[in-house]
């Protein structure tokens, strides 16, 4: 059972208002990700982190940021959020280890709606 | 570029066996994986396959052939709870996944 935690789990806001989506993992996981699902739709990787200070964009364009000044800990901002963004904002985390696999765990996600 | 296919949809009946097929054109190879996803929830891993073959877990298998860019996930028995989609990835340097396929299983 992956220990992955996101907050709010449903946000519901107003045009223009800063907002961060909150992302931990308890298991120590170097590799964290940030994706962005539309019901029905594939997941697109937004952001992702090697470790601690390391961030990077994904292959989606996003007018979010992150910051990882701690490894169990990858929230997500939107400075100013507008409708184009009610999305569900997905977590996951993914262990090293020198090994291959790399398996990603994901949080439950957080369903962002902009009014 | 990098591309990954896999049928939208799919119905199959309870105690049934389905295979949902993936193919894939990337750059680069470390591994397909294959994820549960139920509606509204997030994904939950099922299986990995990094070699050829056929990896078995319980009612799941998933098969991989690298040369033809090609992976396969068979469920078998199938119960009304499989109904969900089901997404393959493949992980190059990152995670690249594909559209998902929604699996309806009837009574």
């Amino acid at each position: 059972e992956a220990d992955i935690y996101q907050t709010p789990r449903y946000l519901v806001i107003g045009t223009g208002k800063k907002i961060t989506l909150e992302c931990s993992q308890t298991m120590g996981h170097d590799k964290m990700y940030w994706y962005q699902q539309d019901p029905g739709m594939e997941l697109h990787l937004i952001h992702y982190s090697y470790g601690v200070n390391s961030t990077e964009k994904g292959d989606l364009s996003s007018e979010s940021t992150v910051s990882r000044i701690r490894t169990e800990h990858f929230p997500l901002t939107l400075e100013s959020a507008r409708p184009s963004h009610t999305s569900q904002y997905l977590c996951a985390s993914s262990d090293l280890a020198g090994l291959a696999q790399e398996t990603q765990y994901f949080g439950p996600g957080t369903r962002l709606l902009v009014l | 570029g990098q591309n990954i296919d896999q049928p939208t949809e799919m119905t199959a009946t309870e105690g049934a066996i389905v295979q949902i097929n993936c193919t894939y054109q990337t750059s680069g190879f470390n591994g397909l994986f294959w994820y549960q996803q139920h509606a509204g929830e997030a994904p939950t891993f099922l299986s990995y396959n990094v070699l050829d073959g056929l990896e078995e877990k319980g009612r799941f298998s998933s098969f991989l052939s690298r040369s033809k860019g090609y992976s396969y996930l068979l469920l078998k028995e199938l119960q009304m709870k499989d109904s969900a989609s089901y997404l393959c990835a493949v992980n190059t340097d990152k995670l690249i996944f594909g559209t998902g396929t929604r699996l309806q299983v009837f009574p």
